[in-house]
């Protein structure tokens, strides 16, 4: 089964750079990474979605190696409105890959401290 | 613009009653239209997907079925709960399966 693994918890501070990095050994040809981040009692928003190298958009940057088996998210400059939990998802919304069916998985939970 | 809307937003119910969540999407057609529910600190589980009216997927065999008796409405139901489905559900819709997902504020389910 395709699987992500993330670490469970990180802290940081305001104002400094937070990097989240997903680990996908099994990813597909043909699968995008996807992150998503989540409020307590609020449904997923979507972040930023990427297939290889670089992607940016105005809150967030993917970075995403050459043999694809991991992914970075950076969040540039947090405040303490960032502090959720942050999914990272390989293959497509329904969780399908052509390795096999993948999850949300348990996310990464974020704290930015003041 | 697109807007999805869930409800109810909280629900006790007893141990062998009935359950319908409503789910519709605004703004858009054909979106394909999905189910999940997360247990208290833990990821999302799919539960159902729909990429069309009466068109409906189950990933996880369980006391649980799904409808589409509309393009935009998305409806959740069981004939008995269990203590076991108490948990956070969330419908969500998208326009393709890679797309963007957009997330209703889902609906928290207590079974007593």
């Amino acid at each position: 089964l395709a699987k992500t693994t993330q670490p469970i918890s990180m802290d940081s501070y305001e104002g400094q750079e937070v990097n989240i990095t997903c680990s996908h050994n099994n990813i597909a040809t043909n699968d995008y990474i996807t992150w998503y981040q989540q409020f307590p009692s609020q449904g997923p928003r979507f972040i930023i979605q990427g297939y290889k190298t670089k992607v940016t958009n105005e809150v967030a940057s993917l970075f995403i190696p050459a043999d694809r088996k991991s992914s970075t998210l950076s969040l540039p400059r947090v405040s303490l409105s960032d502090t959720a939990v942050y999914y990272c998802l390989v293959g497509d919304i329904r969780g399908n890959t052509n390795a096999g069916k993948s999850t949300f998985g348990d996310g990464t939970t974020l704290t930015v401290k003041p | 613009s697109q807007t999805i809307h869930q409800w109810p937003a909280t629900l006790v119910q007893p141990v062998g009653s009935p359950l319908s969540l409503e789910c519709t999407v605004e703004g858009t057609s054909n979106p394909n239209l999905y189910w999940y529910r997360q247990a208290a600190g833990r990821g999302l589980q799919l539960l159902f997907y729909s990429v069309g009216i009466g068109q409906i997927s189950s990933e996880v065999p369980q006391n649980l079925s799904a409808s589409r008796p509309q393009d935009r409405q998305f409806i959740l139901s069981s004939k008995k709960l269990l203590l076991s489905d108490s948990g956070f559900y969330l419908c969500a819709w998208s326009y393709r399966a890679y797309t963007e997902a957009f997330f209703g504020q889902g609906t928290r389910l207590t079974v007593v």
